[in-house]
C-alpha cells in the first residue's frame, strides 16, 4: 500500500468555525508532513513530524494546530481561520534520513480548504 | 541557504516534440533530487528520484532526467509529449533534517 489519504477533500468553513484535516499512511514511514499550496505556486511546508514528534514549524500561525497521535495519522486542527488561508492543504509522509529511500515524499490528493 | 531553480516558468510545445525542463539547485552537498508532477486539483505524483549511482535515472510515464553534478542541475526530459503530460511540474531537494524544497514549478501546455 503507497497511498495517503485524505479527508475531507473539500472543506467550506466560516471564519469562527473549527474544523480538522485528517491524513493516513500504512506505508511504515515515520515522517509526516503538512503543505499549503495556493493555485499556480509550489507546496509551503508548513509541518514536519518525525517519529511523532514536531521537528519543523515554519513559522505557522497558531490558528494552525498539528497533531500527530502515533505513526500512522496526522491531523491539522483550523480554528478562528482568515480567508487568505483558503488553498489546497497537502499530506505527505516519508522515510526518515538514514532509511532506504529517505525524503522521497508520497504526497495525499489533498483537502480543498475555502474560508468565508 | 539551499534552494532550487526552475528558470522556465511557462512551457508549450507540440504533441509528439520533444521536452526538457530545466532545474538547478543550491546545497553544499548532493542533496536527493526529484521531480513531481500535478494534475489540476489534484495531489502530486513522484515522476523519479535521484539519490546516487547511475546519473541518468528513468521514471513513470516515459520521462527521464540526467543529474549533473557540475552544473548544479538535474533536468527533466521526454522524447516525445503526450497530450496527457499537460500539468504543472516540481523539481524537489530533500535534505537532512527531512528538509525539503520545491522549485516554484513550471507549467506545460501541450497544443496537438
Amino acid at each position: 500500500d503507497t497511498e495517503v489519504t485524505q479527508t475531507p477533500k473539500h472543506l467550506v468553513m466560516g471564519m469562527t468555525n473549527k474544523k480538522s484535516l485528517k491524513c493516513e499512511q500504512h506505508m511504515g514511514h515515520r515522517a509526516m508532513y503538512w503543505y499549503k499550496q495556493k493555485a499556480k505556486k509550489p507546496p509551503e511546508l508548513m509541518f514536519v513530524y518525525s517519529y511523532e514528534k514536531l521537528s519543523i514549524n515554519e513559522s505557522v500561525p497558531s490558528r494552525f494546530s498539528p497533531e500527530c497521535p502515533n505513526s500512522s495519522l496526522l491531523n491539522l486542527h483550523l480554528h478562528a481561520l482568515q480567508p487568505e488561508d483558503s488553498a489546497l492543504y497537502l499530506c505527505a509522509s516519508s522515510q526518515v534520513g538514514g532509511q532506504k529511500s529517505p525524503y522521497e515524499q508520497y504526497f495525499g490528493p489533498g483537502t480543498r480548504l475555502t474560508v468565508t | 541557504a539551499q534552494s532550487v531553480t526552475q528558470p522556465d516558468i511557462h512551457i508549450t510545445v507540440s504533441e509528439g516534440a520533444s521536452l526538457e525542463l530545466r532545474c538547478n539547485y543550491s546545497y553544499g552537498a548532493t542533496p536527493y533530487l526529484f521531480w513531481y508532477v500535478q494534475s489540476p486539483g489534484q495531489g502530486l505524483q513522484l515522476l523519479l528520484k535521484y539519490f546516487s549511482g547511475d546519473t541518468l535515472v528513468q521514471g513513470i510515464k516515459g520521462f527521464e532526467a540526467e543529474f549533473k553534478r557540475s552544473q548544479s542541475s538535474f533536468n527533466l526530459r521526454k522524447p516525445s509529449v503526450h497530450w496527457s503530460d499537460a500539468a504543472e511540474y516540481f523539481c524537489a531537494v530533500g535534505v537532512s533534517g527531512n528538509q525539503f524544497y520545491f522549485g516554484t514549478g513550471t507549467s506545460l501546455t501541450v497544443i496537438p
